[in-house]
């Protein structure tokens, strides 16, 4: 089992249609993550959670609903989006202050 | 301003060669690390390389290796003796330790081919 489990890989939405992507992590880490990586673009933290709370959120449009009920799990709830969301999301997760490690992705296809 | 800058989007090596991809940062920060990532097109960020800015060394992990070079902000990362499966997109990423230390900034990447 990965440390860092992304469910699901691939999701194609409507713009009207709600859907929630899903981030487990089993190292026991404090700090979650989501990034979006557009093409050519950089990465681009989203939010931050750490020991469930958020401390950080990066201008993100309320479109993108964050969720960490525990230290382990994260969930990206997605609601209205917009064609130019279409991009991959990154879950990562770490302790302290230390590497993150990432998850495989999720990539989001608004149609 | 950019904070972290890699400056060449796609680059080419010969299998068994050597080859150096570039990244410079910007921060003022006195305390802050410097990391390495490979995404293969699978889409995984995987980690490669950790440097500490106070580190006196250079970060060395198997076949990677950081030219660390503080006076430049640089950090560069060299690969000896590649091989095939090391074609994929590499990302420099910074984390300074003002805003509780959790952020990491990322570059645009460069995407490394491995030639037979």
């Amino acid at each position: 089992e990965t440390g860092v489990t992304q469910t699901p890989r691939h999701l194609v939405m409507g713009m009207t249609n709600k859907k929630s992507l899903k981030c487990e992590q089993h190292l026991g880490h404090n700090a979650m993550y989501w990034y979006k990586q557009s093409a050519k673009k950089p990465l681009e933290l989203m939010f931050v959670y750490n020991f469930k709370e958020q401390t950080e959120n990066n201008s993100v449009p309320s479109r993108f609903s964050p969720e960490c009920p525990n230290s382990s799990h994260l969930f990206l709830h997605l609601h209205t989006l917009q064609p130019e969301d279409s991009a991959l999301y990154l879950c990562a997760s770490s302790q302290d202050s230390l590497s993150a490690f990432f998850g495989q992705g999720t990539r989001l296809t608004v149609v | 301003a950019q904070k972290i800058t890699q400056t060449q989007p796609g680059m080419f090596v010969q299998e068994k060669e050597a080859v150096t991809l570039d990244c410079t940062y910007d921060t003022s920060d006195p305390s802050y690390g410097l990391f390495w990532y490979k995404q293969p097109s699978s889409g995984e960020m995987i980690f490669l390389i950790y440097q500490g800015s106070y580190d006196q060394q250079n970060a060395t992990e198997g076949r990677y290796s950081l030219n660390f070079q503080k006076a430049r902000k640089s950090a560069n990362l060299v690969i000896s003796a590649s091989q095939l499966g090391d074609s994929a997109m590499y990302f420099c990423a910074m984390r300074e330790s003002t805003g509780g230390g959790n952020k990491l900034t990322f570059g645009t990447g460069t995407q490394l081919k491995v030639e037979l």
